[in-house]
């Protein structure tokens, strides 16, 4: 059962374009979502993250949109630039002030930006 | 510095035969976890350790064990079980506790080819 559904698998977008993935979860009892920035053959860093009681988050140019009715979540970059080239994924958090804390990732989506 | 070491950061094992990879980290955190990551997969919870000589199965931990003797140290073995190991292993590892981060601090991977 995949609890963090990832869309696209991969991107293409040109320099300066604006660049969406898009996660959708089933769990309403996750309560933190962080967005990871992976650079081939390198670990995952944090990227931004937000809670589900903002409905946005902005830090530079990556901007987080929250929809927690319709259980879905975004992250947005804008003005794209080659460097931003990278696997990104969303993840999803249960207990994320507790002991019990568990984190489930989506599939990823490739992000080429083309000069 | 204050990271998350792995190694080696490459590594070729005949079937049948065990592995281990170190993870080691000075951040003083609580937490420590295992991802394994696969093309197309997202990254899947292997095993993870909220304390010391404390330690849960993730979502595929057959074939795999850990141990957690010291804070520092979150060593994975890959067994001869594990029918299909050759993957890219991510070490975490979260401050922990109520008061603890919210996401996960990663090292830089290692690379696990079956020949």
């Amino acid at each position: 059962q995949q609890q963090v559904k990832q869309s696209p698998q991969s991107l293409i977008v040109q320099k300066g374009g604006i660049s969406i993935i898009n996660c959708a979860y089933e769990n309403t009892a996750f309560d933190y979502f962080p967005w990871y920035q992976q650079f081939p053959g390198k670990g995952p860093a944090l990227l931004i993250a937000i809670r589900p009681d903002v409905s946005e988050k902005k830090e530079g140019r990556f901007t987080i949109s929250f929809n927690k009715s319709a259980k879905q979540f975004s992250l947005h970059i804008m003005d794209s630039q080659p460097g931003d080239s990278a696997t990104y994924f969303c993840a999803a958090v249960l207990n994320s002030g507790g002991s019990n804390y568990k984190l489930t990732f989506g599939k990823g989506t490739l992000l080429t930006v083309n000069p | 510095d204050g990271g998350i070491t792995q190694s080696p950061k490459y590594l070729f094992r005949k079937e049948g035969q065990n592995v281990t990879l170190s993870c080691e980290q000075n951040l003083n955190h609580d937490a420590m976890y295992w991802y394994r990551q696969d093309p197309g997969q997202g990254l899947r919870l292997i095993y993870y350790s909220q304390i010391v000589n404390d330690f849960q199965k993730g979502d595929i931990a057959e074939g795999y064990s850990v141990s957690r003797e010291k804070k520092e140290s979150f060593p994975l073995t890959v067994t001869s079980a594990q029918k299909n190991p050759t993957a890219f292993y991510l070490c975490a590892s979260r401050e922990g506790g109520r008061s603890g981060a919210n996401v996960l601090t990663f090292g830089a991977g290692s690379r696990l080819t079956v020949l």
